[in-house]
């Protein structure tokens, strides 16, 4: 049973590009969950959604940051027009519908803006 | 709104000694869920221990125990017989009761913890 992957792993852009990060969750979760992390801060969630369904977007910026999670396929974080402020580790995680509460993480991508 | 805070930025203990981690929040939930993850260098966010707030029971995890003050908001990480493995950034994290699944974690900034000879 593979864990929650997120790919790419690393990912380079350059200011005014567009970044898409994506997120497969655990075989049976429905339930994503995207978090930000800076140099030497904690997590700051970002965005929850359930397929097709987004149910909590409080800690996405208002502009250039958008997040889905379609029928088939991974969840996408997409960044438009990035800046080098958006440079960071970018967590995906997931749980399941009636699961014990506890949300599984993948590895993170580590977006750097040049 | 939920914060959590933990005021020590890092911390380095000796192979096989005990050390603890401080972690406090502000909630005004009555039902919620508390945990400490480990961020190792890899970045893999790993679940320590997890503490549900109606449970007056301090959690254990092997080597990993928690002390729970929930008047006081106060959720303290014990890592006794610490071990070369140990040393990474701790995380404490706050989660509000969700009927029927997980809901979003709130972060503290980390601990470093660092793990000596």
């Amino acid at each position: 049973n593979a864990g929650v992957m997120q790919n790419p792993r690393h990912l380079v852009r350059r200011r005014g590009q567009e970044a898409r990060l994506r997120c497969s969750p655990m075989k049976g979760h429905s339930h994503v969950y995207w978090y930000r992390q800076l140099p030497e801060e904690g997590l700051k969630f970002m965005v929850y959604l359930q397929k097709e369904n987004i149910i909590d977007e409080s800690g996405m910026p208002k502009e250039r940051f958008s997040a889905e999670f379609p029928k088939e396929g991974p969840s996408i974080l997409r960044i438009q027009q990035v800046v080098r402020g958006d440079s960071a580790a970018y967590f995906c995680a997931s749980s399941q519908t009636g699961g014990n509460t506890e949300a599984f993480f993948g590895q993170g991508t580590r977006l750097t803006v040049v | 709104a939920q914060t959590v805070t933990q005021s020590q930025p890092e911390m380095s203990v000796q192979e096989a000694e005990t050390v603890t981690l401080s972690c406090t929040y502000d909630t005004s939930e009555n039902n919620y869920y508390l945990f400490w993850y480990k961020q190792p260098p890899s970045r893999q966010m790993i679940l320590v221990i997890r503490q549900e707030a109606y449970k007056q029971q301090n959690a254990t995890e092997n080597r990993f125990s928690v002390n729970f003050q929930k008047a006081a908001k106060s959720f303290s990480l014990k890592i006794s017989d610490s071990q070369l493995g140990d040393t990474a950034m701790y995380f404490c994290a706050f989660m509000k009761h969700s009927a029927g699944t997980a809901s979003k974690l709130t972060f503290g900034t980390g601990t470093r913890l660092q793990v000596t000879l």
